[in-house]
């Protein structure tokens, strides 16, 4: 079984700062996807950003990007210019790769909040 | 595109009764379908992997007598909880996969159950 650690329950930082979000994980398997999730108080989870173990670089889209290490099972996510509707919990997730016939397991999530 | 509904978003049940979520892929085809479930504060547990036509697999812990998951069609899966009781008040997510090669999730946006 495979198991997801966010170990920073809540964060905050200023409007426009940069903020690292840490994930870690542990995996026997050698193909997965990882993802991280936002929830805002609506519930609705959005996918922020996906990252293939297969692919050595790191996912950017727009203002988020991950460092990932696979050899440390780490999956951190750096979201730059932080916004005020950047504020949500943020969830990674891990799931292998094995034809798409897996759930997702999530870790237990990080609540940033963006001041004004 | 990929757009997952779910119905009811909130229902009030008496301890005791059975009571039926739907989940909707709106405009794909859902080959799998996931339940999971997310007590407040909390991340969210998967419940069980539905596939249509077929019987769903359901994780360690889930009572598969108490949460009955039918994937009719390759549009709708149902999770009925049957004999409510107050501990079972949460927040149960759906999502769908579509048949793309990056086996992504879409999230429902959510059913509240409250169990008096």
């Amino acid at each position: 079984a495979q198991t997801v650690t966010q170990s920073q329950p809540e964060m905050s930082v200023q409007e426009a700062e940069t903020v690292t979000l840490s994930c870690t994980y542990d995996t026997s398997e050698n193909n997965y996807y990882l993802f991280w999730y936002k929830q805002p108080p609506s519930r609705q989870m959005i996918l922020v950003i996906r990252q293939e173990a297969y692919k050595q670089q790191n996912a950017t889209e727009n203002r988020f990007s991950v460092n990932f290490q696979k050899a440390a099972k780490s999956f951190s996510l750096k979201i730059s210019d932080s916004q005020l509707g950047d504020t949500a919990m943020y969830f990674c997730a891990f799931m292998k790769r094995r034809g798409g016939a897996d759930g997702l397991t999530f870790g237990k999530g990080t609540h940033l909040i963006i001041q004004p | 595109g990929a757009v997952v509904s779910q119905h009811p978003s909130w229902v009030i049940c008496k301890s005791g009764t059975s009571v039926k979520i739907e989940c909707r892929s709106l405009d794909f085809q859902a080959t799998t379908m996931f339940w999971y479930r997310q007590f407040p504060k909390q991340s969210l547990m998967l419940m069980a992997t539905s596939n249509e036509g077929s019987k769903a697999t359901y994780e360690q812990g889930v009572e598969k007598d108490k949460f009955l998951i039918n994937h009719a069609s390759l549009t709708l899966s149902t999770l009925t909880v049957t004999s409510a009781h107050p501990e079972d008040s949460s927040f149960y997510i759906c999502s769908a996969r579509g048949g793309g090669p990056n086996y992504e999730q879409y999230f429902g946006p959510g059913t509240r159950l409250t169990v008096t």
